[in-house]
């Protein structure tokens, strides 16, 4: 089945403990990014990549990093975590950065 | 910059009550106008792109229409699981690729 998967889907951790949130898509598409959703605020991109090797940030990239190794992977990794990073995050992956964008099963992160 | 908006923010209907979700954008060169559903706890799962005025799209009991300036989203005697959240989003044709959402519309359809 075609699908973009997330691990963990839960996850409660402290100030800064350093955390990956991990994605991987069966689908072999070149475009995948990151998203957090926040009440009243909608989607909103963390950072993108349009190829392996090649990321970039979108538009609340503080805070975060990623990395783009392997084509099917995209990890997200934030290294000092606050509270206002508490949020509901999704990974999403197209076939170009054109296509159409098909998201994961989300990752919900309270930061204490 | 890239805007979107959607309305109403929640939308309560009986089964079969037809209804419409509107899309107002802004965006400096339409790539493609996208709905997404949303059901609680999961992502957004795609139903449409729509890509110039004129251009609609039909999947069961929804269909999608597109205007310069706006897109609805018409549900035509809708049933209780059609209950979900639906999102709107734009893609721009100059230069970035991000897709700028909307905050979505909250439909409940009561039995």
């Amino acid at each position: 089945e075609a699908q973009v998967t997330q691990n963990p889907r839960y996850l409660i951790t402290v100030t800064g403990k350093k955390l990956t949130v991990t994605c991987s898509q069966n689908m072999n598409h070149e475009y995948m990014s990151w998203y957090r959703q926040d009440p009243g605020l909608g989607l909103r991109q963390i950072y993108y990549s349009m190829n392996v090797e090649v990321t970039d940030k979108g538009d609340v990239p503080e805070g975060y990093k990623v990395s783009r190794k392997e084509k099917r992977n995209f990890p997200l990794i934030l290294e000092s975590p606050s509270p206002n990073q508490t949020s509901l995050y999704f990974c999403a992956s197209s076939l170009t950065v054109w296509g159409t964008q098909y998201f994961g099963p989300g990752t919900r992160l309270l930061v204490l | 910059e890239d805007q979107v908006t959607q309305s109403p923010e929640a939308l309560r209907l009986q089964e079969g009550e037809s209804s419409s979700l509107n899309c107002s954008y802004t965006v400096s060169g339409l790539r493609g106008l996208f709905w997404y559903r949303q059901d609680p706890g999961k992502g957004p799962e795609f139903l449409f792109t729509l890509y110039s005025a004129g251009e609609e799209k039909e999947k069961e009991r929804l269909k999608a229409t597109l205007t310069k300036k706006e897109s609805f989203l018409h549900i035509t005697a809708p049933k209780p699981e059609d209950s979900a959240t639906y999102l709107c989003a734009v893609q721009s044709n100059t230069g970035f690729q991000k897709l700028v959402f909307g905050t979505g519309t909250r439909l409940l359809v009561s039995p």
